[in-house]
C-alpha cells in the first residue's frame, strides 16, 4: 500500500512563528502536493513539486515556500504564520499520469 | 480556468436510502474523474475514477459513470449505510504542467440509522 505520512496531526503556532510541515512518500513518487482545505472552500494547492528541487506554484502560494530536497520528502514552510493560515493541510503524491494518494492531514492553528 | 460544482451539502439520508450526489466539470478534452471520501479525522481516499468517456467507475457499492455529453460523473449508491456517513469530492485531472487535481468543495453526506 501507498502511504503518505504528514508528521504532525495537530499543531498550535503563534503568529509570526516559522512553521514547517513535513510529509513523507514510500514509493518513489516522481509528484507530491501541498493542498490547503477550508470549509467551503474545498482543497486548493498551494505548491507542487515534479521531482527533487523542482516546485511550481499552485492557485495560493502567498505566505507559502516548499522544500524538496530529497525525493521522499516533501516540506511547507509558513515563514511567518498569520491567522489567516488557520487551516487543515493535506499532502499527496503519486507516480506520473497515475492516481493521488493524500496523507491524512495536519491541523494547524495559529493563534 | 477548470472547475468542478457539486451539490451543496449536507446531504441527510436514511439508512438503505438511494444516494445521488451531482458532479459536472468545465475542462474541455476528456479530464480523467475522480470521487475522493473523507471520513473523519482523515485525510482523502481515492473512491473510484474514470479515465474515459463512458467509462463506469465502482468501488464498495458507489458508482459513477463519466458523461461526456453532460459533462457530469454523478456519484450514486443503492442503499446506503451509516458507515457512509462522510464529505466526498468530486475532481477532475487539471492538465498542465503538474496535472494535479480540480476540487469540487465537497458534499457532507450524514446517514441516519
Amino acid at each position: 500500500d501507498v502511504k503518505v505520512t504528514q508528521s504532525s496531526r495537530y499543531l498550535v503556532k503563534r503568529t509570526g512563528e516559522k512553521v514547517f510541515l513535513e510529509c513523507v512518500q514510500d514509493m518513489d513518487h516522481e509528484n507530491m502536493f501541498w493542498y490547503r482545505q477550508d470549509p467551503g472552500l474545498g482543497l486548493r494547492l498551494i505548491y507542487f513539486s515534479y521531482d527533487v528541487k523542482m516546485k511550481e506554484k499552485g492557485d495560493i502560494p502567498e505566505g507559502y515556500s516548499v522544500s524538496r530536497e530529497k525525493k521522499e520528502r516533501f516540506s511547507l514552510i509558513l515563514e511567518s504564520a498569520s491567522t489567516n493560515q488557520t487551516s487543515m493541510y493535506l499532502c499527496a503524491s503519486r507516480l506520473v499520469g497515475n492516481t493521488i494518494y493524500f496523507g491524512e492531514g495536519s491541523w494547524l492553528t495559529v493563534v | 480556468g477548470n472547475s468542478v460544482t457539486q451539490m451543496e451539502g449536507p446531504v441527510t439520508l436514511s439508512e438503505e436510502a438511494f444516494l445521488t450526489i451531482n458532479c459536472t466539470y468545465t475542462a474541455t478534452g476528456y479530464p480523467s474523474l475522480f470521487w475522493y471520501v473523507q471520513y473523519p479525522g482523515e485525510g482523502l481516499q481515492l473512491l473510484l475514477k474514470a479515465t474515459k468517456a463512458d467509462d463506469k467507475g465502482s468501488n464498495k457499492g458507489f458508482e459513477a459513470t463519466y458523461r461526456k455529453e453532460t459533462t457530469s460523473f454523478h456519484l450514486e449508491k443503492g442503499s446506503v449505510q451509516v458507515s457512509d456517513s462522510a464529505v466526498y469530492f468530486c475532481a477532475q485531472a487539471s492538465g498542465g504542467g503538474a496535472d494535479g487535481l480540480t476540487f469540487g468543495k465537497g458534499t457532507h453526506l450524514i446517514i441516519q440509522p
